[in-house]
């Protein structure tokens, strides 16, 4: 089995919807981290998280929300879905400080 | 001008040639670097990691770090179709090893 898996693996959707994204792990690490991927931009941090009670905000985090319900649970959650949101969505972990990320299979979302 | 930059390619050579990818970056505080390797429709996969200066070596893998001129190397060795794949360079700072900053990826395509 995966060790990150995310869900859905596709989706797409309505401008004004609300949309929750889904990362499990069984890396048993403390760190997570959810990006965004655009053609032509790598990845950018959306929000990451060190433990369930310290979440914070990355480079790109307008728009998003996220929760932490237990270790391995972290959710993306888009409010309102706007058109530029259209984008490949992943999440990582890691379980120490020398920069190791590992990524989930990654959703695309596509937003109408 | 990006923390990091790639050349997004596509780079396009022969099955059994040597592959040089490489990414420069501006932050002279980066310690960590990384490469990932992304196959169409999944996610980034830590392929090398290098910690300060100098050269790493894995099978047909080589990654070089030269903080002197702020630049990173991948070779690729006997490149075989399977190797076709983005390419994304990755780097950290000491005291903030979770905040990746990603170059935007070079697109490798190994013809048999």
């Amino acid at each position: 089995d995966a060790d990150v898996t995310q869900t859905p693996r596709n989706r797409i959707t309505k401008t004004g919807k609300r949309i929750m994204l889904e990362c499990s792990q069984t890396k048993g690490h403390d760190r997570m981290y959810w990006y965004r991927q655009d053609p032509g931009l790598g990845l950018q941090l959306i929000y990451y998280s060190f433990d369930v009670k310290d979440i914070n905000k990355g480079e790109i985090s307008d728009g998003y929300s996220v929760s932490r319900q237990a270790q391995a649970k972290f959710s993306l959650s888009l409010e309102s879905a706007i058109p530029n949101q259209t984008a490949l969505y992943f999440c990582a972990t890691s379980g120490g400080g020398d920069g190791e990320q590992f990524f989930g299979p990654g959703t695309r979302l596509t937003v109408l | 001008q990006k923390e990091v930059e790639q050349d997004p390619g596509p780079l396009s050579v022969p099955e059994g040639a040597i592959v040089s990818l490489n990414c420069t970056y501006s932050n002279s505080a980066f310690q960590y670097f990384m490469w990932y390797r992304q196959y169409s429709r999944k996610g980034p996969e830590l392929l090398m990691y290098t910690y300060s200066s100098g050269n790493k070596e894995d099978g047909r893998f080589t990654a070089q770090v030269d903080k002197s001129s702020k630049y990173i190397s991948l070779f690729i060795r006997d490149s075989q179709p399977s190797d076709s794949a983005t390419y994304l360079c990755a780097m950290s700072e000491e005291d903030s090893s979770y905040k990746l900053i990603f170059g935007s990826g070079t697109r490798l395509l190994v013809r048999p």
